[in-house]
């Protein structure tokens, strides 16, 4: 079952503009959430992360955004590079470890 | 600090093989974890430890098996290989998870095809 949710496969922008990555989640039990980014042929890299007891926070460009009551989370990215074309993954903290979204790829368009 | 690596890169098995996989860090994190990639479905935890000498089922722990004989190694061993095994297996570590949240860091990867 999936528990963390990313309805849109891919998203393109334009250079300049902003990239708003959206995820779903179902289990209220989830203390943090994180978006960690990807690169092909390379592993996950942590990007920004919130507490379930914050409703926003912000690193540089990127913005975490979390409505605990519509169980929503989104990420800002303002302004979009080039650069920060690829794979972004929404994961919820758990006791285990991670539970990850199926991503939602960024293409950033000169 | 080479930070979280994985052995090997790619590998081709053919259905019923065995082989295992080896991920080393350096970075003297108490907690390692094996998650495997599939193509719309993100990651998902396969088994994690604790420490060296312990280990527990994640997710999806069907078909693989886990060793941490030592604190800076942790093993996914496949005994019968399945197709439905093909799949990018990533392995991360962290420092004990307290209070709070530790970040993951990410090994780079190993492609597994199971024919």
């Amino acid at each position: 079952d999936q528990q963390v949710k990313q309805n849109s496969p891919s998203l393109s922008v334009q250079e300049g503009r902003i990239s708003i990555l959206n995820c779903d989640y179902t289990n209220s039990m989830f203390d943090y959430f994180l978006w960690y980014k990807k690169y092909p042929a390379e592993g996950p890299t942590f990007l920004i992360s919130i507490s379930s007891i914050k409703d926003k926070n912000e690193d540089g460009r990127f913005t975490v955004f979390l409505n605990k009551s519509a169980k929503h989370l989104s990420l800002h990215i303002v302004p979009s590079q080039p650069g920060d074309s690829a794979v972004y993954f929404c994961a919820a903290s758990e006791v285990r470890g991670l539970r990850f979204g199926a991503g939602t790829r960024l293409t950033v368009k000169p | 600090n080479a930070g979280v690596t994985q052995t090997p890169k790619f590998r081709v098995l053919k259905t019923g093989q065995s082989m295992t996989l080896l991920c080393a860090q350096d970075m003297n994190h108490e907690y390692m974890y094996w998650y495997r990639q599939d193509p719309g479905m993100g990651l998902r935890l396969i088994h994690y430890s604790v420490g060296e000498g312990t280990t527990a089922k994640g997710e999806v722990p069907d078909g693989y098996n886990v060793s941490r004989l030592k604190k800076q190694n942790f093993l996914l061993g496949l005994e019968s290989a399945a197709p439905s095994q093909t799949s990018v297996y990533f392995c991360a570590s962290s420092h004990l998870q307290g209070q709070g949240w530790n970040e993951q860091f990410f090994g780079p990867g190993t492609r597994l095809t199971v024919l």
